[in-house]
């Protein structure tokens, strides 16, 4: 059973606006939260990541939101540009038993955004 | 640029061949791992070095063989796959630690394409 879940596999947003991409986890030992961006041939590109201390995290356009008690997280990018377009996965790690390094990776949410 | 090559970007083989996956880190980390992704399926960790020791086999199979000769380079060694392993593989490095484990971010290569026949 996949313990990260993307529910959208797609999402198209207009140049400009918001694009709210959203993971839902049902681990209640991960502490440790990332998404990655990956472009057609590429590699996953680390985006930006959050701990389990705070419930906000912000980059630039990029900000991450943590919400413990519903296991749920989302990436907020503002203003979208059509550079965006990709594939966003989340993933999260737990600290305790020594498996901080373990990824578990949700199946990602196609972003397109137009111009 | 993220620092971490794979080579070669695709491949094809048999199932009676041997082949071998090469990632080269130059990010000075201390940790590598090789993950998979099917289609339609999440990346999955296959394996981890840590200080080139192996640290975890994610209940991969025999016919997948991992070797990490330093720090810089992870090499995953295959034969006698079948058609359902041909996936995207991806190898990725962290920092790494020898002592309490903290957060570590993971930077990825841009992968292999391998196609079994």
């Amino acid at each position: 059973d996949q313990q990260v879940k993307q529910n959208s596999p797609s999402l198209s947003v207009q140049e400009g606006r918001i694009s709210i991409l959203n993971c839902d986890y049902t681990n209640s030992m991960f502490d440790y939260f990332l998404w990655y961006k990956k472009y057609p041939a590429e590699g996953p590109t680390f985006l930006i990541s959050i701990s389990s201390i705070k419930d906000k995290n912000e980059d630039g356009r990029f900000t991450v939101f943590l919400n413990k008690s519903a296991k749920h997280l989302s990436l907020h990018i503002v203003p979208s540009q059509p550079g965006d377009s990709a594939v966003y996965f989340c993933a999260a790690s737990a600290s305790s038993g020594g498996s901080n390094y373990k990824l578990t990776f949700g199946k990602g949410t196609l972003l397109t955004v137009n111009p | 640029e993220t620092g971490v090559t794979q080579t070669p970007r695709h491949l094809v083989m048999g199932m009676t061949n041997k082949k071998s996956l090469k990632c080269e880190q130059h990010l000075g980390h201390n940790a590598m791992y090789w993950y998979k992704q099917s289609a339609k399926k999440p990346l999955e960790l296959m394996f981890v070095y840590n200080f080139k020791e192996q640290t975890e086999n994610n209940s991969v199979p025999s016919r997948f063989s991992p070797e990490c000769p330093n720090s810089s380079h992870l090499f995953l060694h295959l034969h006698t796959l079948q058609p359902e392993d041909s996936a995207l593989y991806f190898c990725a490095s962290s920092q790494g630690r020898l002592a309490v484990p903290q957060w570590e971010t993971q930077y990825f290569g841009p992968g292999t394409r391998l196609l079994v026949l």
